[in-house]
């Protein structure tokens, strides 16, 4: 099974700030990574495809970037409906496998 | 935009079986996607079950492959998740999605249903 591994697990930040999450995968997975958003109690949300597609409807302040084990998700000016957990998902083979999710917390 | 709806027992007894819906309106069953079960057991991250496409073909975790069925009723515009010999470790809330027809992402989502298993 191919591991993802995100880092930091948590973190602080203000509204305004810029935020970068890191995803790492075990083994090459080519551009097969999909960024989610989840707020408690709620199903996740689709936020970027194909590490760096933005899905339809979501706002131009998440860009995600990488290629091969290394992929990026980054929230420039964070806003208040920002603050959730994150969690990068490959789809390049089967078992499909999520990272353990990066907190973002108001500072 | 799919919506999709989980239904099934919220507690099911150890040694028991999982058996959860997921009724899918403003779309075809019978379209070109695949439609997935995935499943948070509390405080962890995402682990997908499963998925089946649109014809029947189906793919499984694993880790889950001898406990799990998924199927479709095209009658009904829905699709289920049958797992068998649960125990505590299974206790987590279940969603339903669809996914693309590539099988790349979980583009809608149900809501999600918590499902105990008890001793």
């Amino acid at each position: 099974d191919t591991q993802m591994t995100q880092s930091p697990s948590s973190l602080s930040a203000s509204v305004g700030d810029r935020v970068t999450i890191t995803c790492r995968a075990s083994q090459s997975i080519s551009s097969h990574l999909n960024w989610y958003q989840q707020k408690p109690g709620k199903a996740p949300k689709l936020l970027i495809y194909r590490a760096s597609t933005l899905q339809s409807g979501v706002p131009s302040r998440f860009s995600g970037s990488g290629y091969g084990t290394d992929f990026t998700l980054t929230i420039t000016s964070l806003q208040p409906e920002d603050f959730a957990t994150y969690y990068c998902q490959h789809s390049y083979d089967t078992p499909r496998t999520f990272g353990q999710g990066t907190k973002v917390e108001i500072k | 935009q799919v919506q999709l709806q989980e239904s099934g027992p919220g507690l099911v007894k150890s040694s028991g079986t999982l058996s959860l819906t997921c009724a899918v309106s403003g779309g075809s069953i019978s379209s070109s996607n695949w439609w997935s079960w995935v499943r948070q057991p509390p405080g962890r991250r995402l682990e997908w079950i499963g998925e089946i496409y649109h014809i029947g073909s189906t793919n499984y975790n694993p880790s889950l492959k001898s406990r799990v069925t998924i199927s479709l009723d095209k009658s009904k515009n829905q699709f289920s998740l049958n797992l068998t010999s649960v125990t505590a470790a299974d206790t987590a809330v279940y969603y339903c999605a669809r996914v693309d027809e590539g099988a790349t992402r979980f583009e809608d989502w149900g809501q999600g249903t918590l499902v105990t298993v008890s001793s």
